[in-house]
Order: C-alpha cells, then structure tokens, then sequence
C-alpha cells in the first residue's frame, strides 16, 4: 500500500541507537501534547504525552521533552528497533478546546 | 480504548463522482472527528460530527463538498462530492478517549479510507 510519507522528512537510524525526532508547535497557549505514530495503512496512534507544567516524561523506551519557551517538542526513542519505523507526529491542544492540531511529520527509518 | 472501523478502506474513483466513507465506533460517543491527509502531509481536521446537530466545518471545508451524517452515537458518514484528483487522500475518522488511569487525553483513529481520484 502506499505510504503516507513520501514527502515528509525522513530520519535514518541504525537499529540499536537512539532516535530523537522534533517537532515545533505554533501555539503558546497549547497546554496538552501528544506523539502519535502512525505505521503505513494505519491509523495514527498515541505513544505517549506531556502537559505544559511538565518539561520531561517518560514511557518505556521514549522520552517526550518539552521546551515552552521556544516551543518545541521532541520524542526520544530509545534502543530503536525495526519496528519502530514509521511516521511520527506531534500534536498539541489548547486547554478548553477539543481540537488538535498536528504538526508536520517525520518518517523514521530503521536501519538493519 | 475505542475500536474505530472505516469503509471502505481504499477506492480508486473517475472525477465528478462521490464517495461515501463511513465510519464505525464500538462504543457510544458525543463527538467524532473527520481529518483529511493528503500525500506526504499531516492531518488537517475537515470538521466535527455532533449527533444530532449540523457538523462544524473547519476553514476551508465546506458542507457542499464534504456533506457529513451522524445518526447515531457509532456511526458516522463523510461524503468527499464531485470528486477532483486533488481530492486524492487519506480521510481518517477520530473520537475523544482517555488512555491509562483517564486523565490522559487522545484521539483514537480510524485505519482510514485511502482515495485515488482519476
């Protein structure tokens, strides 16, 4: 099937090292991020999130860091595995909405 | 969780025609989203479907073009009218959930509807 990162940049990653993927937001008044990965034909899906009085969480193998003042996001992925390729996603909301709003993209590649 | 079903999951359609894309919940929900992807882009929210009400189109969307159903509390339709090439997408249908212990937000996707327009 086709995949939905044709043209999205590309990160190239040897398997067993760290991945750190970025992502800037554009609104300061979001309060509430998430990483979504979404594998080719399917949708995307929620890896982990962070709030806006945090600037660090972390899950099992990735590590959302959180930088209000420039705003800026990134995901660490730890020990990357094969199946970890995908297209990742950052999405943030403002407090008192429901809508996100995504950011552009990255496609990772795991290198054997 | 919420388990999110589309059909159909690809079409290949000659321009002028329209499609009709349905999505499926496993559990009842207030509101569900609708969001176009185009080649090599990200996800643009084409609008909000609210049982029982008109849905809410973003800028740019239109009901003319993308007419949407929402019966029920499952179910929902996203119809993509008088179809272009540059209509030629990935249409993915979301609802609101919690992850965890429920004060994790998220959206929860649909596989989505993958459409070559001709």
């Amino acid at each position: 099937g086709e995949s939905v990162g044709l043209h999205l940049p590309t990160l190239s990653v040897q398997e067993g090292d760290n991945s750190i993927i970025n992502c800037a937001y554009s609104n300061s008044a979001s309060d509430y991020f998430i990483w979504y990965k979404q594998e080719s034909g399917k949708g995307p899906q929620f890896i982990i999130d962070i709030r806006s009085n945090m600037d660090k969480r972390q899950g099992q193998r990735v590590t959302v860091l959180l930088n209000k003042t420039v705003k800026h996001l990134s995901l660490q992925i730890a020990a990357t595995q094969p199946g970890d390729s995908a297209v990742y996603f950052c999405a943030e909301k403002a407090s008192g909405t429901y809508k996100y709003i995504f950011g552009t993209g990255t496609r990772l590649k795991v290198l054997a | 969780s919420a388990v999110i079903s589309q059909k159909p999951s690809r079409d290949i359609c000659q321009r002028g025609t329209s499609l009709t894309i349905q999505c499926q919940v496993d559990s009842q929900v207030t509101m569900m989203f609708w969001y176009r992807q185009q080649p090599g882009q990200s996800l643009t929210l084409i609008a909000t479907a609210n049982q029982g009400s008109e849905a809410t189109y973003e800028s740019g969307f239109v009901i003319d073009k993308f007419p949407i159903s929402r019966p029920n509390l499952t179910f929902s339709t996203l119809t993509v009218s008088n179809m272009s090439p540059e209509d030629s997408s990935i249409y993915l249908c979301s609802v609101p959930g919690f992850k965890g212990t429920g004060d994790r937000e998220t959206q929860y996707f649909g596989p989505g509807t993958r459409l070559l327009v001709l």
